[in-house]
């Protein structure tokens, strides 16, 4: 079965960091573009970050560059999410997404609060 | 950043229903778009990709259409597990972008 397990969400204070994994199992991790996308509580779905197969090329929205870093282990079929300097907006669930064709495969998602 | 505009931003219909939900791009992005349904606490799920694309397992009373900047999502005949959020999505350029949502009410 393909799956994506998020772990890694908590509360934190402003300025704080976190660092969210996300497991892959069931498909070839290393053959795809991996993201991460986030919503807010009881909001839209924005995009956060993108990553290639072999993590040459990464891609940010504006509010979290500098500031967030995804990365990925293909050897452990892991992919992660560096947060740091957190703000209260980025108070989220964070989804762990497969992009394929577009975002094919979802996690379930890890709730971060900043507060 | 290319901005997606979705209308309307909810709706209320019956069964048996055909609905059309459209999205528009401020920009060309040929056919680099994406539909989910999201239902509450569940994330999203990818119904159609490339505009018209129908995923693997989506049943095919839905549809999509559209290209460069003007698309829409069709629900031919509504079923009551339809009834969920949809956002459309770009993926044409960076930062990738989505539709603020169409919430799809029972009436």
């Amino acid at each position: 079965e393909v799956q994506l397990v998020e772990s890694g969400g908590d509360l934190v204070q402003p300025g704080g960091s976190l660092r969210l994994s996300c497991a892959a199992s069931g498909f070839t991790f290393s053959s795809y573009w991996m993201s991460w996308v986030r919503q807010a509580p009881r909001k839209g779905l924005e995009w956060v970050a993108n990553i290639k197969q072999d993590g040459s090329e990464k891609y940010y929205v504006d509010s979290v560059k500098g500031r967030f870093t995804i990365s990925r282990d293909n050897a452990k079929n892991s992919l992660y999410l560096q947060m740091n300097s957190l703000r209260a907006e980025d108070t989220a669930v964070y989804y762990c997404v497969r992009a394929k064709y577009a975002f094919d495969i979802w996690g379930q998602g890890t709730m971060v609060t900043v507060s | 950043a290319i901005r997606m505009t979705q209308s309307p931003s909810s709706f209320s219909a019956s069964t048996g229903d055909r609905v059309t939900i459209t999205c528009r791009a401020s920009q060309g992005i040929s056919s680099y778009l994406a539909w989910y349904q999201q239902k509450p606490g569940k994330p999203p799920k990818l119904l159609i990709y490339a505009a018209s694309t129908l995923q693997s397992g989506v049943p095919s009373r839905f549809s999509g259409s559209g290209s460069g900047t003007d698309f829409t999502l069709t629900i031919s005949c509504l079923q009551s597990e339809d009834f969920a959020t949809y956002y459309c999505q770009q993926y044409y350029s960076y930062p990738y972008t989505f539709g603020q949502g169409t919430k799809l009410e029972i009436k």
